[in-house]
């Protein structure tokens, strides 16, 4: 079965502290791995993708099959960073494109 | 550029009631497009996707059906509504160009 998993609800960090959100996937063949944003009183919005192999704004996810795993990282988290992470597997093929979320992990950064 | 709406953008509605939460995008032709709930406590779950008009797939069972009258338009519907319909509702679609699933601002419905 398809499955993201996201075991923390909430993550609260101070500034510039180090910054990892967990995720665990299942699925048997090999997916396509996401992290979705949702900043207060913002639309959900993509973050990243595994294939882009990029960070932006400051977060990196690496995927490492081995582990079924694709946490999110940010060296220094900042106060603009607050908000709710989720995220998200597709499976290759089909016509659906469809994304299976986890949880979501909320993000709070004291200052 | 593309653009998806959603309406209403709160609904409080009575146990029993009916629902029609409609959802638009502009700016693309024959998108996906998905229904998504986020229920207090619980994170998205997709609930009904559309590959093209008339289409639909339900992904739960549930008290919710949805429709695609259009190409661009896709509507979330129930005939009574249950305390458990209660959540916040997201529409989607997804970009081919960029392949990218993009969300509209949601519908945040309280059944009372």
């Amino acid at each position: 079965a398809q499955r993201v998993t996201q075991p923390e609800k909430l993550l609260s960090v101070f500034k510039g502290a180090p910054v990892e959100l967990k995720c665990n996937y299942s699925y048997s063949g090999s997916p396509e791995l996401f992290w979705y944003v949702q900043y207060s009183r913002q639309r959900l919005q993509l973050l990243l993708r595994h294939i882009s192999r990029e960070s932006i704004k400051g977060f990196t996810a690496d995927l490492n099959k081995g582990e079924t795993s694709f946490h999110l990282k940010k060296p220094f988290a900042q106060e603009e960073d607050s908000a709710m992470y989720y995220c998200a597997l597709r499976g290759y093929g089909g016509a659906t494109n469809k994304l299976i979320f986890g949880t979501g992990t909320l993000l709070a950064v004291q200052p | 550029s593309q653009t998806i709406h959603q309406w209403p953008a709160t609904l409080v509605q009575p146990v029993g009631s009916p629902l029609s939460l409609e959802c638009t995008v502009e700016g693309t032709s024959n998108p996906n497009l998905y229904w998504y709930r986020q229920a207090a406590g619980r994170g998205l779950q997709l609930l009904f996707y559309s590959v093209g008009i008339g289409q639909i797939s339900s992904e739960v069972p549930q008290n919710l059906s949805a429709s695609r009258p259009q190409d661009r338009q896709f509507i979330l519907s129930s005939k009574k509504l249950l305390l458990s319909d209660s959540g916040f509702y997201l529409c989607g679609y997804r970009d081919s160009y960029t392949d990218t699933q993009y969300f509209g601002p949601g519908t945040r419905l309280t059944v009372l």
